[in-house]
């Protein structure tokens, strides 16, 4: 059965600290997107990234940056030098080969302080 | 502008009184779905829709009916609410195969 997991609930930093948010997938396919989605507190939800399982190259945007091991299962994001605005609920989400459903983790709720 | 439309935005219902929550898209998506967020569980879906007449149930489809009767528009009918449908729910579109979906700005329910 296809499977995120998001073990961090909540996640407190200071502003200008770096923070990472892991995710960890399960999964039989060979071929799956991996996705992240972040919703502020207006609810929203904002997409941000989309990685397909044949490739495993790091990508940064920004201050963003995503590490995606298919050894390990692991798709994190990590956010450097964060900022208030970065305060939101991260949902990292796994789709099937053939497209449709996306499987969402528990989201983790990160909170950046002035 | 694309988008995908939800209404209404909020909504507080008492136990049994059937409502329906209007989605449409304007991007010709064949795709359409509905997922519900609840704390701790993240965003499970309840219907999907590869195209007009087509539907079929998602994760949790318990208590909830769909219909695609035009490409545009895929509401979700809660005939019987009861409190355990009090969450929030978001419709998203997406091309056939495309693996991006876009999803509208969410629908916040409250079943008293």
């Amino acid at each position: 059965a296809q499977k995120v997991t998001q073990a961090q609930t909540e996640i407190s930093v200071v502003e200008k600290e770096d923070v990472t948010l892991d995710c960890v997938y399960e999964t039989r396919d060979t071929t799956y997107y991996l996705f992240w989605y972040k919703q502020p507190p207006s609810g929203e939800l904002v997409f941000l990234i989309r990685r397909n399982s044949f490739d495993e190259q790091n990508e940064i945007s920004g201050r963003y940056s995503w590490n995606f091991q298919k050894s390990t299962s692991s798709f994190n994001f990590t956010i450097t030098a964060s900022q208030v605005v970065d305060s939101a609920v991260y949902f990292c989400a796994l789709s099937e080969a053939y497209g449709g459903k996306l499987i969402f983790g528990q989201g983790t709720e990160l909170s950046v302080k002035p | 502008e694309a988008q995908v439309t939800q209404n209404p935005r909020y909504l507080i219902t008492v136990t049994g009184k059937k409502l329906t929550v209007t989605c449409s898209q304007n991007m010709n998506h064949e795709y359409m779905s509905w997922y519900r967020q609840d704390p701790g569980l993240g965003l499970r879906q309840i219907y999907y829709s590869m195209n007009v007449e087509v539907t079929d149930k998602g994760d949790v489809p318990e208590g909830y009916k769909v219909s695609r009767k035009e490409k545009r528009n895929f509401p979700l009918i809660l005939e019987s609410p009861s409190p355990n449908q009090t969450s929030l729910y978001f419709c998203a579109s997406a091309y056939l195969f495309s693996y991006e979906q876009y999803f509208g700005p969410g629908t916040r329910l409250t079943v008293t």
